[in-house]
């Protein structure tokens, strides 16, 4: 299995909504990853997970909370997001290092989230 | 850190042709792995291509291949035989030790029939 998958794969929410974000994987990674993407620029770095702990956290806004349950599982929990939050939200996934080898990032089709 | 800079926001190229897109980039790392993934309008993430910065054989994948040169740290993608699938934003990256990914800001490639 070399997927990484995406649930939902559109969410449209409220201000005041609370909503999370799934992402799983079954390739054995232990690296994990959130991405927001706004359209026609590059992915940008939210989180990273190694071996289910938050090792990166690039400075994201506290409505946006990440959690990793296991070590195939990543959730993003989202409260109180702002309408310049919209964006696409891509999970990915990777061996750590460079010791697996290759290190590229496999990513999921990604969740188009859209706040009203 | 590492930067990735992609000059050409947009290319354009005729079926069965072929284009080249470029990429440069800046780090202090000694192992790193370069890539190029592809993203078409339905926007999921494809690995193109990669190649490890210590190997000086340049990698290929079927009508993909890149022109890695280390010292000038340039790294760019062919393409041969340019398909209508081919069309889509492709985005350069470095990875490095941190398991971190830098992204150059993108080539949007049109095919044209």
């Amino acid at each position: 299995d070399t997927e990484v998958t995406q649930t939902p794969k559109h969410l449209v929410m409220g201000m005041t909504n609370k909503k999370s974000l799934k992402c799983e994987q079954h390739m054995g990674h232990r690296a994990m990853y959130w991405y927001k993407q706004k359209a026609k620029k590059p992915p940008e770095l939210m989180f990273v997970y190694s071996y289910e702990k938050l090792s990166i956290n690039e400075s994201v806004p506290s409505r946006f909370s990440p959690e990793c349950p296991n070590s195939s599982l990543l959730n993003l929990h989202l409260h109180a997001l702002q309408p310049e939050d919209s964006a696409l939200y891509l999970c990915a996934s990777s061996h750590l290092g460079l010791a697996g080898g290759y290190n590229e990032q496999f990513f999921g089709p990604g969740t188009r989230l859209t706040v009203l | 850190a590492q930067t990735v800079t992609q000059s050409q926001p947009e290319m354009s190229v005729q079926e069965a042709e072929t284009v080249t897109l470029s990429c440069t980039y800046d780090t202090s790392e000694s192992d790193y792995y370069l890539f190029w993934y592809k993203q078409p309008p339905s926007r999921q993430m494809i690995l193109v291509i990669r190649q490890e910065a210590y190997k000086q054989q340049n990698a290929t994948e079927n009508r993909f291949s890149v022109n890695f040169q280390k010292a000038a740290k340039s790294f760019s993608l062919k393409i041969s035989d340019s398909q209508l699938g081919d069309a889509a934003m492709y985005f350069c990256a470095s990875g490095n030790t941190g398991n971190q990914f830098y992204f150059g800001t993108g080539t949007s490639l049109t095919v044209i029939p």
